[in-house]
């Protein structure tokens, strides 16, 4: 199985800050990369697929790049909405698989 | 207007058996291929199963739970289901319905609100 990644595990932060949180794939995985947005108690939201197409409704503060093992998810002004637990997913083969998550939390 | 509603979940002994249901409206149900990925307290997101379209019925499962989970789909009722068998204390968890974004590509557009399975011994 391929292994997803996730750096940092948590971190703090302000409104208005730009914030990157880092997801490795234990392999190439192409641009085969999705990312979600999940607040407690709640589903998880597609934010990103294909490692950096915005997807329908997403304001267009986050921004997804990377390519084979090496992807970003960014938040370039967060805002009080944005604190929650991010994901990344891989597409490229079965079983897909999630990384550990990241929290971003309010400074 | 997507939705996905899960239901059937529940307390459950170690070893009994469990069938949860998906309920989808708003979208051509038949033209999508379906998932259940579930969540332990506190923990990550575990993708676990997978159906495709009804064209080939092809299923996929996490080593987790092979063998002891079925998904199955019922495009007239707009249905799905995930039969659990031989239930252990690590199945505990919120089981979520997800949608593909597009057939055979395993990625969720669209999520149930999660069903709680708890299961004792």
């Amino acid at each position: 199985d391929i292994q997803m990644t996730q750096s940092p595990s948590s971190l703090s932060a302000s409104v208005r800050d730009r914030v990157t949180i880092t997801c490795r794939a234990s392999q190439s995985i192409s641009s085969d990369l999705n990312w979600y947005q999940q607040k407690p108690g709640r589903a998880p939201k597609l934010l990103i697929y294909g490692a950096s197409t915005l997807q329908s409704g997403v304001p267009s503060r986050f921004s997804g790049s990377g390519s084979g093992t090496y992807f970003t998810l960014t938040i370039s002004s967060l805002q009080p909405e944005d604190f929650a637990t991010y994901y990344c997913q891989q597409s490229y083969t079965t079983p897909p698989t999630f990384g550990g998550g990241t929290k971003v939390e309010i400074q | 207007e997507v939705h996905l509603v899960e239901s059937g979940g529940g307390l459950v002994q170690s070893g009994g058996s469990l069938t949860l249901s998906c309920a989808a409206s708003g979208f051509t149900f038949r033209s999508y291929s379906m998932n259940w990925v579930r969540q332990a307290p506190g923990k990550g997101l575990e993708w676990i199963s997978y159906i495709s379209i009804s064209g080939s019925k092809t299923t996929y499962y996490a080593n987790s739970v092979k063998g002891r989970f079925t998904i199955s789909r019922d495009d007239a009722r707009n249905s799905l289901y995930l039969q659990m068998n031989s239930l252990r204390d690590e199945d505990t968890a919120v089981y979520y319905c997800a949608r593909d974004r597009l057939p055979a590509v395993i990625h969720f557009d669209y999520w149930g609100q999660g069903v709680p399975v708890t299961v004792s011994s």
